[in-house]
């Protein structure tokens, strides 16, 4: 069936790049999702990407993807303290619309 | 956004009562969906629909049911509630471009 793996936490330093990774097994994945949740807070979409790229940028975020090795990555640049939060990668099929979660990365970010 | 709006945001309740969260949304998305969330284990899909006559079941839809009232609605039952339910309930629609769906603030159920 559908997996999503994540790595369960980062810790950067403010200034620096984040860079979390994610992969999937499902290789009818069409497409892809970074979600952000803050502390006592919903899922706020982040972004999201077609299988048929491999870039996406959005002003501070780069989403990666090899679609190959099943790989996502999200890069958030000059990352602040605001960016503090889990962040979790979701796939979607083209058949089934079912949004797959993964566990979440926490990503801590000190001053 | 969808504007996907939750009631009631907290509930605690004991166990063996029925106990229904619903769920609301007004960008007239098709798809509905309805997730549960523990700690460590990211979201996990109970049920979702894709118009009104059209429900399908999750990964962990035991002991929970649903009702798509209209397009805009949709709810989620525990019928007889037991303490492993306790979690953050999320109700979710969208579609469209990209596909992309959108969250409510979501539920906190506490059953005791």
């Amino acid at each position: 069936g559908e997996d999503v793996e994540q790595s369960l936490f980062l810790s950067v330093r403010e200034g620096d790049s984040s860079v979390i990774n994610c992969t999937y097994t499902d290789s009818s994945s069409t497409y892809l999702y970074w979600y952000k949740q803050e502390p006592g807070a919903g899922l706020q979409l982040l972004t999201y990407i077609f299988s048929n790229m491999d870039m996406k940028q959005d002003q501070r975020l780069t989403v990666l993807l090899n679609k190959k090795d099943k790989h996502l990555s999200l890069r958030i640049a000059d990352t602040q303290t605001g960016d503090s939060a889990i962040y979790f990668c979701a796939e979607m099929g083209d058949s089934s619309y079912k949004l797959i979660f993964g566990s979440g990365t926490r990503l801590l970010v000190r001053p | 956004d969808a504007d996907v709006t939750q009631t009631p945001r907290n509930r605690i309740t004991k166990t063996g009562k029925r106990i229904m969260l619903e769920c609301s949304q007004t960008k007239g998305h098709d798809r509905m969906y309805w997730y549960r969330q523990d700690p460590g284990l990211g979201l996990r899909l109970i049920y979702y629909s894709f118009d009104v006559k059209d429900i399908n079941k999750g990964e962990i839809s035991d002991g929970y049911s649903v009702s798509r009232q209209a397009q805009a609605k949709f709810s989620l039952s525990l019928e007889s509630a037991i303490p492993n339910q306790t979690a953050l309930y999320f109700c979710a629609a969208g579609g469209g471009i990209g596909n992309t769906i959108y969250f409510g603030e979501g539920s906190w159920l506490t059953v005791v």
